[in-house]
């Protein structure tokens, strides 16, 4: 079973859809939750970033973690086709730099 | 600012060959990570350095895997013999290390494609 598990999807949605992205993990040792963006070819970019249990907001994206249930999520509200990406959820305890991402699920908003 | 740097950003080997990729991270980043990216297995740590030196190489799949970082501002990951199974997309990433009021944001390179025939 690996660390952190993503559904890759490919997940599609007309434009101003809400849209739920979620990851379980297994390691109770994961402490800081973050979710990445990746457009086609190119890198990883940070897009949230939560610590702990609890919800955090920016915008149209909301991240929420609840680590009784070791499950993760992204909500994008009111979805944009410049929101078609791949999401990739990434988790690290808390002496170490390494992340431990998931699958990455691949989203496409149609207008 | 100048992001990570990589290159080369495409590359077609034929098996037995030997690649080698390239980083510069950004300057003042003393954390530097290779991450490999498959549709299969998705994104994979290879090996980790802090301040130059490996810290955890326990993700390289095997001997031919080798990653260097010779100063603070340069490393190089290198396959040799390449094959075909190393086809993917190598990505270079850098941070600050944890324990200096920074959240350890990975801050990633557009990627190296590897291609092995």
């Amino acid at each position: 079973q690996k660390e952190v598990e993503q559904d890759p999807g490919p997940l599609s949605v007309p434009e101003g859809a809400i849209v739920s992205l979620n990851c379980t993990y297994s390691n109770s040792a994961f402490q800081y939750f973050m979710w990445y963006r990746q457009y086609s070819r190119k890198g990883p970019e940070l897009l949230m970033y939560t610590y702990s249990s609890g919800n955090k907001e920016d915008g149209r994206f909301t991240a929420q973690v609840d680590k009784s249930s070791k499950y993760i999520s992204l909500f994008i509200r009111d979805s944009q086709p410049s929101d078609s990406a791949t999401y990739l959820c990434a988790m690290r305890g808390t002496s170490y730099g390494k992340l431990t991402f998931g699958q990455g699920t691949i989203l496409t908003v149609h207008p | 600012d100048a992001g990570v740097i990589q290159s080369p950003r495409h590359e077609v080997t034929e098996m037995g060959q030997e690649v080698t990729l390239r980083c510069k991270p950004i300057s003042g980043h003393n954390s530097l990570f290779w991450y490999r990216q498959t549709m299969m297995r998705g994104l994979e740590l290879l090996i980790y350095f802090n301040n130059n030196v490996p810290i955890d190489d326990s993700g390289m799949p095997e001997d031919r895997f080798s990653a260097k970082m010779p100063n603070a501002s340069f490393s190089t990951l290198k396959i040799q013999p390449s094959e075909p199974r190393d086809s993917a997309v190598y990505f270079c990433a850098s941070s600050l290390a944890l324990g200096q009021g920074n959240t350890g944001e990975l801050f990633f390179g557009e990627g190296s494609r590897l291609t092995v025939l």
